[in-house]
């Protein structure tokens, strides 16, 4: 069966400064994973996904993710925060092999970014 | 044009009551979803139509009947409410049934008293 594990239900950045939003998975199967955005009030949105092919997958609003296998973790970073990237972040996993698009979410990571 | 759209937004509503939300997406897809979001915010799929086939019912309560008149729409209907009903309810819908990505509706905050 597969999880998410998300350290972290809450970072906090400065304006700037670097974010890293922490996720590990466990699969029993080749992961396909997600990364999903939450602004207050709102629906998910997807910012990337990594299926197969390059490990470094980049997304929207400069936001970009490693598959490490090894390490089973697809960790989230930007190199430099924004005030509009406070939001919730949660990553998810999914079933490879096109099968039932089924996704697992993590218990999500709410990001603060101070002036 | 709104992709996904849910109504009501917001449904207060007492205890043993049977209420309705819908969803409807106006992207062509063929694949619909149900989350339930906790107070926590913890994320969880409840049900999944494909072509108004039903695909996913994770051990959801049988209180809890999802409906697919057409492709465009996947009504979630809950009787008997009970407290820890409350929670926001996502629809969301993906072009197939697979690992397209998932686009998600605004939500239904759903108050049982």
């Amino acid at each position: 069966a597969q999880s998410v594990t998300q350290l972290g239900s809450h970072v906090s950045v400065s304006e700037g400064a670097l974010v890293l939003l922490r996720c590990n998975y466990s699969s029993s199967v080749p992961p396909y994973l997600f990364w999903y955005v939450q602004y207050p009030n709102q629906g998910l949105q997807l910012l990337l996904k990594y299926t197969t092919g390059a490990t470094l997958v980049k997304g929207i609003n400069g936001f970009e993710a490693e598959f490490k296998k090894s390490e089973t973790s697809f960790h989230l970073t930007k190199p430099s925060a924004h005030m509009s990237d406070a939001a919730e972040y949660f990553c998810a996993v999914s079933k490879g092999g096109g099968s039932q698009g089924n996704l697992i979410f993590g218990k999500g990571t709410k990001l603060s970014v101070k002036p | 044009d709104t992709a996904v759209s849910q109504t009501p937004k917001y449904l207060v509503t007492q205890m043993g009551n049977d209420k309705s939300i819908k969803c409807e997406q106006n992207l062509g897809h063929d694949t619909m979803y149900w989350y339930k979001q906790d107070s926590k915010k913890f994320l969880k799929i409840m049900f999944s139509y494909n072509n108004k086939e039903l695909i996913i019912n994770e051990t959801v309560p049988n209180r809890f009947s999802p409906k697919s008149p057409d492709k465009a729409h996947l009504n979630l209907h809950i009787n008997s409410l009970e407290l820890g009903d409350s929670a926001v309810y996502f629809c969301a819908s993906s072009l197939r049934l697979s690992l397209d990505t998932q686009y998600f509706g605004p939500g239904t905050r759903l108050t049982v008293l």
